[in-house]
C-alpha cells in the first residue's frame, strides 16, 4: 500500500536549519510529485512547495523562497525538505504529501508529520 | 494569493445528522477545489476533489458542490469518525492555499 514515512521530531535553535525526510513506498515514485505542507499550532495548513520526482524541478511558495530546498534520492524513494534560518514562527508539524494532477493538485497520501520546534 | 474562507468555524452535531460546510474563494477558481478531513493527531485525508468528485474509497455520505467562488461539503449522516476538522484547498494557482478549517464536534 502507498505509504510515506517521515523522519522524527526535531528541536532547533533560532537561525539553525532543519532537514526532514519522507520515504515513499508502494507506488511508482517517479510518476508523482511530492509536496510539503506545514501546520503551525492553531494555524491553517500552509503549502510550502513541491518537487517533480522525475526531473527534479521544484516550485516554492514565495513566502519560503530563499529559505527552502527540496531534493530527492530517486533510487531510495526519499524526498528531503530543508528549511534554513529558522525562527520561532517555523514551529509546526511538517507533512509531505503525494501530489496527483486532477483539476490542479490534490494530495492523496500524506506522511505522518514531523514536529519541528524552534526554541532558544 | 487566493484567500479561502470557511464557515462556520465550528459546528456541533449528533451521529446521523446532515451537516454542510461552506468555503469561499477570494477569486474564481472554477472547479479547482478539494476537501480534506483531519482527525485528531492524524494527517489530512482527501475526501472530495475537483469540487464534486468523490475520492476513491471515501464513503458516499460525503458530497461536494459549487463552482467559481462558492463551494460546499455535505456529510449526510454523521458517523463517529467524522468528528474532526475539515479543510478546503484551492488548486487553481500557486501558492496552493487552504481554508481555516471547520471543526465538527459532537453535540
Amino acid at each position: 500500500q502507498v505509504e510515506h514515512v517521515q523522519s522524527g521530531a526535531e528541536v532547533k535553535k533560532p537561525g539553525a536549519s532543519v532537514k526532514v525526510s519522507c520515504e515513499a513506498s508502494g507506488y511508482n515514485f517517479r510518476a508523482f510529485g511530492i509536496h510539503w505542507v506545514r501546520q503551525a499550532p492553531g494555524q491553517r495548513l500552509e503549502w510550502m512547495g513541491w518537487i517533480n520526482i522525475d526531473n527534479g524541478n521544484t516550485e516554492f511558495s514565495q513566502k519560503f523562497q530563499g529559505r527552502i530546498t527540496i531534493t530527492r534520492n530517486t533510487p531510495a524513494s526519499i524526498v528531503y525538505m530543508e528549511l534554513s534560518t529558522l525562527r520561532s514562527e517555523d514551529t509546526a508539524i511538517y507533512y509531505c504529501a503525494r501530489g496527483v494532477r486532477s483539476s490542479g493538485w490534490l494530495f492523496d497520501h500524506w506522511g505522518q508529520g514531523t514536529l519541528v520546534t524552534v526554541s532558544s | 494569493d487566493i484567500q479561502m474562507t470557511q464557515s462556520p468555524p465550528s459546528l456541533s452535531g449528533s451521529v446521523g445528522d446532515r451537516v454542510t460546510i461552506t468555503c469561499r474563494a477570494s477569486q474564481s477558481i472554477n472547479q479547482y477545489l478539494n476537501w480534506y478531513r483531519q482527525r485528531p493527531g492524524k494527517a489530512p485525508e482527501v475526501l472530495i476533489y475537483a469540487a464534486s468528485s468523490l475520492q476513491s474509497g471515501v464513503p458516499r455520505r460525503f458530497s461536494g458542490g459549487g463552482f467559481g467562488t462558492d463551494f460546499s461539503l455535505t456529510i449526510s449522516g454523521l458517523q463517529p469518525e467524522d468528528f474532526a476538522i475539515y479543510f478546503c484547498q484551492q488548486s487553481f494557482s500557486p501558492p496552493l492555499t487552504f481554508g481555516g478549517g471547520t471543526r465538527v464536534e459532537m453535540k
